[in-house]
């Protein structure tokens, strides 16, 4: 299947400092690609849907503003978290899509943000 | 009437023992129906999916099976093996190429 990378794997970072995660389809072009935050114990929760070459659709009670998406080519989008605060510590996933009839979405790794 | 499996938070079981993990899904259009495995600390792994126009599908040791008049997914996995200790999630998706909205998780505990 196809591969979705991505980085990093984790970061920590102070209370007020900004944070990119990147996410990239390795061996395909993804039109679009997917955002999602999990808590501890909980499930995956979209935030916001990532178009090439447009502005992302951001899911109801995320601030577009504090998750900037970017999603430049067609392999990589990138999710900056600015400001950190405590309570955006959580595990972040990305997921592209051949885009299309086709239904199928490929996951990344997860990046696991811990803000201090 | 028909009973519906409840979803359950935590599920454990013996090795060797069939597992079926349930999950309500919301959206009576949806169209595509997925089923994914999650290790602590990593993204979801791809199970089985199945259709709207499909009750049931096989996979190796997995099956899935989909009431959409009730809105149920099942998930039925033989002869547990340790290995399959995960959280399992359902995933729905309306139209092609949407993004996919996760369900509740079910944690699966495999003693041997």
């Amino acid at each position: 299947g196809a591969v979705v990378s991505q980085h990093p794997s984790w970061v920590i970072c102070k209370s007020g400092t900004s944070v990119k995660i990147e996410c990239r389809s390795l061996d395909f072009q993804a039109t679009t690609m997917f955002w999602y935050r999990q808590f501890p114990k909980q499930s995956l929760m979209l935030m916001a849907t990532s178009n090439e070459g447009s502005k992302a659709t951001y899911e109801q009670g995320v601030e577009k503003d504090k998750f900037l998406i970017n999603h430049a080519s067609l392999t990589l989008s990138t999710l900056t978290v600015t400001s950190a605060h405590p309570e955006d510590s959580s595990f972040y996933i990305c997921s592209a899509s051949l885009g299309g009839w086709n239904t199928e979405a490929f996951f990344g790794q997860g990046t696991r943000l811990t803000v201090v | 009437g028909e009973s519906v499996g409840l979803h359950l938070p935590t599920l454990s079981v013996q090795e060797g023992d069939n597992s079926i993990i349930n999950c309500a899904y919301s959206n009576s259009a949806s169209d595509y129906f997925i089923w994914y495995k999650q290790e602590s600390g990593k993204g979801p792994q791809f199970i089985i999916d199945i259709r709207s126009n499909m009750d049931k599908r096989q996979g190796q040791r997995v099956t899935v099976l989909l009431n959409k008049t009730v809105k149920h997914l099942s998930l039925q996995i033989a002869a547990t093996q340790p290995g399959d200790s995960a959280v399992y999630f359902c995933a729905e998706m309306g139209q092609a190429g949407t993004a996919l909205i996760f369900g509740k998780g079910t944690t699966l505990s495999v003693s041997s």
